[in-house]
């Protein structure tokens, strides 16, 4: 069965610096990948998404992320964090337009000044 | 373009009474899913309806219902409302043609169970 695991409840960041978070999947087949954000009382908003060719996604806000096969992870990232960027973010996984998405647990994003 | 829209924003219960909650998708759209968040969690995929008819499940109980209307519009209902059913439910839409099923989701209902 597919299942997402973002690593670390909490990360903060120094505003400036890079931001970097870790979603991996378990899946037998290659799935459709997303980064959501949410902001407090707010639904989710979609960052970027991977379904298949180039690997390495580009999305709102500056944000990226890179599909690695081999390390079965799609990890989000964003050279230099502005204090806009607190929220939660989830990792989802799908594996084919007819399946449920799944998300992971969220990882909360703290910005320092 | 009008957006994912629910109400109530937020509402209050006791156990055991019956909620209802109602969602209309994004223009265009013709599916509608609905999630459940608990706090300090990523959303729980409860059911998706097209043409109005539930059309997957996830591991929630019966006392969770839902419907669909002509104008694509829906409704959850929960029965029997029990503590842990306090969360944030959280309705989102797709095209049911969409290859990804990417979903556009609303700002949530908060229900909270007293």
């Amino acid at each position: 069965a597919q299942s997402v695991t973002q690593l670390g409840s909490h990360v903060s960041v120094s505003e400036g610096a890079l931001v970097l978070l870790r979603c991996n999947y378990s899946s037998s087949v290659p799935p459709y990948l997303f980064w959501y954000v949410q902001y407090p009382n707010q639904g989710l908003q979609l960052l970027l998404k991977y379904t298949t060719g180039a690997t390495l996604v580009k999305g709102i806000n500056g944000f990226e992320a890179e599909f690695k096969k081999s390390e079965t992870s799609f990890h989000l990232t964003k050279p230099s964090a502005h204090m806009s960027d607190a929220a939660e973010y989830f990792c989802a996984v799908i594996l084919n337009r007819d399946d449920k998405i799944i998300f992971g647990k969220g990882t909360r994003l703290h910005i320092l000044p | 373009d009008a957006g994912v829209t629910q109400s109530p924003t937020h509402l209050i219960k006791t156990r055991g009474q019956q909620v209802t909650l109602r969602c209309s998708p994004k223009s265009g759209h013709d599916t509608v899913s609905w999630y459940q968040q608990a706090l300090g969690q990523g959303p729980q995929f409860i059911f998706q309806y097209y043409e109005e008819e539930e059309r997957q499940r996830g591991n929630f109980p019966d006392r969770f219902s839902g419907h669909q209307f002509p104008n694509y519009s829906s409704e959850l209902n929960v029965n029997a409302l029990l503590l842990g059913d306090s969360a944030l439910y959280l309705c989102a839409s797709s095209l049911i043609v969409s290859r990804d099923n990417e979903q556009f989701f609303g700002p949530g209902t908060r229900l909270t169970v007293l």
